[in-house]
């Protein structure tokens, strides 16, 4: 079976600071990796994921994430945050065989990133 | 173009009850997955439609089950409701063999009293 831990329930960042989100995720075979995002009293928006290749990954609004195979970590990074990032974000494994996935996603318990002026 | 859609957005029910959700997927896709989400923790898969089947699951109840019709809209049900049913369910659609992705409906909220 697979896990997912995000190291930090809360993070509070000033805006226009840098901020990472930690992961890490536990696997006996090969996974795909993402982070979404959840704003308040709405469902689940795909930032970004590595599938394959390059292991720094770029999505929306600015995040992206390094895949670092050894450390069994997927962190998410971001150079300077806006008041409109607060939110909270989760990072997800999807078990793979023969390329496919069949969608069945493992969430971590989620950071709430909280971006004060 | 339509995004997953799910209905309703709210409802209060009462333990014992039995409660009925409703998914209609992204236009194009055929696969319809449902999770559930305590407040405070992450989503939980409970299970997973394609080609109108029940094709993975979650450790969930049998109280929970589903049905994909051939318009590959969904619905999840839930018998006998706990207190511990109370929570955001979220359905979730994607391509039959893609590589993960989903895409997420904004939920309904079930409490239970």
């Amino acid at each position: 079976a697979q896990s997912v831990t995000q190291l930090d329930s809360q993070v509070p960042v000033f805006e226009e600071a840098p901020v990472e989100l930690r992961c890490n995720y536990s696997s006996s075979v090969s996974v795909y990796l993402f982070w979404y995002v959840q704003y308040p009293n709405q469902g689940l928006q795909l930032l970004l994921k590595y599938l394959s290749g390059s292991t720094l990954v770029k999505g929306i609004n600015g995040f992206e994430a390094e895949f670092n195979k050894s450390q069994t970590s997927f962190h998410l990074r971001k150079p300077s945050v806006h008041i409109s990032d607060t939110a909270e974000y989760f990072c997800a494994v999807s078990v793979y065989a023969g390329g496919t996935s069949y969608g069945k996603l493992t969430f971590g318990q989620g950071t709430i990133l909280t971006v004060h002026p | 173009d339509a995004g997953v859609t799910q209905s309703p957005t709210h409802l209060i029910k009462t333990r014992g009850q039995q409660v009925t959700l409703r998914c209609s997927p992204k236009s194009g896709h055929d696969t319809v997955s449902w999770y559930q989400q305590a407040l405070g923790q992450g989503p939980q898969f409970i299970f997973q439609y394609y080609e109108e089947e029940e094709r993975q699951r979650g450790n969930f109840p049998d109280r929970f089950s589903g049905h994909q019709f051939p318009n590959y809209s969904s619905e999840l049900n839930v018998n006998a409701l706990l207190l511990g049913d109370s929570a955001l369910y979220l359905c979730a659609s994607s391509t039959g063999l893609a590589t993960g992705e989903l895409f997420f409906g904004e939920g309904s909220r079930l409490t239970v009293l």
